[in-house]
């Protein structure tokens, strides 16, 4: 079973530029998630999606990120413009139904903003 | 203001050595979970416990939920340099999983 696809791997931006992650859940997945894990911190949930609906993003910085998940299966997450703080690995997650069960996570994409 | 705090944040230790870590909160969860993460990777879980004092084990790894579901341990027996890496303990409330800081462990040869 292939796993939760991320990419890039790596981005290297200067602030107030703009930039776009991609994930492509686990087949069948109805659940994405979409963290931000600043280095030596645990994972922060900024949004997640109940198929192409948005569950909660209570956290999401509204005014310069923003995520879709058109289809109910593939998302996209976008900065702009970056700030240094947004420096991070940016990680995405699915599971099967959404409760706070099993999630699976992608490699994440590190993000440095100069 | 941390929901759930892991202790200690950083720990180096010898390979053969025993550990364990900590993971508390005022607030109570419906399961705790345990993660592990490697550098360049996302986690990847290790154990999920949903009822009042459980304790799981996995090979020399032994999970524990405390009685009042609000804090939990993950104690590592005779620990391996294959073992080094952050741990994470993360609460599920109200359909939501939270995730503490972490506990970066080292194990030396």
């Amino acid at each position: 079973e292939a796993g939760v696809a991320q990419s890039p791997r790596y981005k290297i931006i200067e602030k107030r530029q703009s930039v776009a992650f991609w994930c492509n859940p686990i087949s069948g997945h109805a659940t994405l998630y979409w963290y931000q894990q600043i280095l030596g911190q645990g994972p922060k949930l900024l949004i997640q999606f109940q198929n192409n609906g948005v569950v909660d993003d209570s956290q999401l910085p509204k005014d310069r990120f923003s995520a879709e998940r058109l289809k109910g299966v593939d998302s996209t997450l976008k900065i702009q413009p970056a700030k240094l703080e947004d420096s991070a690995v940016y990680l995405c997650a699915s599971s099967s139904w959404g409760g706070a069960e099993k999630l699976f996570f992608g490699s994440g994409t590190q993000l440095s903003v100069l | 203001t941390q929901l759930l705090e892991q202790s200690p944040q950083f720990l180096s230790i010898q390979e053969g050595e025993n550990l364990t870590v900590y993971c508390n909160s005022s607030s109570v969860f419906s399961s705790l979970q345990w993660y592990r993460q490697e550098p360049g990777e996302g986690p990847v879980l290790l154990v999920t416990v949903v009822t009042g004092g459980e304790v799981k084990k996995l090979k020399r790894l032994t999970f524990q939920f405390g009685d009042a579901r609000k804090d939990s341990s993950l104690h590592i027996t005779a620990a391996q340099p294959g073992d080094t890496g952050l741990y994470l303990c993360a609460g599920g409330k109200a359909g939501k999983l939270i995730f503490g800081q972490g506990t970066t462990l080292q194990v030396k040869p």
